[in-house]
């Protein structure tokens, strides 16, 4: 029963296009998280929501629009896809509050063609 | 805000050689650190981590790490690697600004040569 799960893990797409990443942890947590790992496997949070609200935007371009129906879900949608927006997006969702482990899902490779 | 260093970019070792991979955050005061480890083609998997007490952490899998705040390091160490410790070995603080949200390094690669 995995705690945080990503859909899909692979997706590959052409420039332009629109796509949206799945994320769903059964954890009972209440913050989410986006991060994107590039191809030097560095880790760069994007997003993050408490219970619903967007509490981290980091400069990331607007193309990219987080969406959290209840606090379970954090889905990535982004717009107008770039060369550049290649990458392994990982949601997370954190444990504790007072010693802020979070957990990982599994990983959505997306690559733009 | 915060910021961590991982010197060791990439590492080669043999099959039962200790192992200690170095990291250093920016600014003192209460710290969470964490080492995390990334398998080939996997999720990052919390190896350890600290938050307050006995600053000689142990964690999964035969690692610990030290935090000695006079020198702002959690360097991770194991006395004997195996082949199956290669993997993308991530330390990570977290910011204790509202968000409390978790700064990773760099990463480094360790490669266990049987």
């Amino acid at each position: 029963d995995t705690a945080v799960s990503q859909t899909p893990k692979y997706l590959v797409t052409q420039m332009g296009n629109d796509k949206s990443i799945k994320c769903e942890q059964n954890l009972g947590h209440d913050t989410m998280y986006w991060y994107k790992q590039d191809s030097k496997k560095f880790l760069k949070i994007m997003f993050s929501y408490n219970n619903k609200e967007l509490i981290i935007n980091e400069t990331v371009p607007n193309r990219f629009s987080p969406k959290s129906p209840d606090k379970a879900h954090l889905n990535l949608h982004i717009n107008s896809l770039e060369l550049g927006d290649s990458a392994v997006y990982f949601c997370a969702s954190r444990g504790e509050l007072a010693t802020g482990e979070l957990f990982f899902g599994e990983g959505s490779r997306l690559t733009v063609l | 805000a915060q910021s961590v260093s991982q010197h060791n970019h990439h590492v080669i070792l043999s099959e039962a050689a200790s192992l200690e991979l170095g990291c250093n955050y920016s600014y003192g005061g209460t710290v969470n650190l964490f080492w995390y480890v990334q398998y080939p083609g996997q999720h990052l998997q919390l190896l350890l981590k600290y938050f307050s007490g006995d600053p000689l952490v142990k964690g999964i899998k035969g690692f610990e790490a030290e935090f000695i705040k006079s020198k702002f390091s959690f360097n991770l160490r194991k006395p004997s690697v195996q082949w199956s410790d290669t993997a993308e070995y991530f330390c990570a603080v977290k910011d204790g600004g509202a968000t409390n949200k978790l700064i990773f390094g760099t990463g480094t690669l360790l490669a266990v040569q049987p």
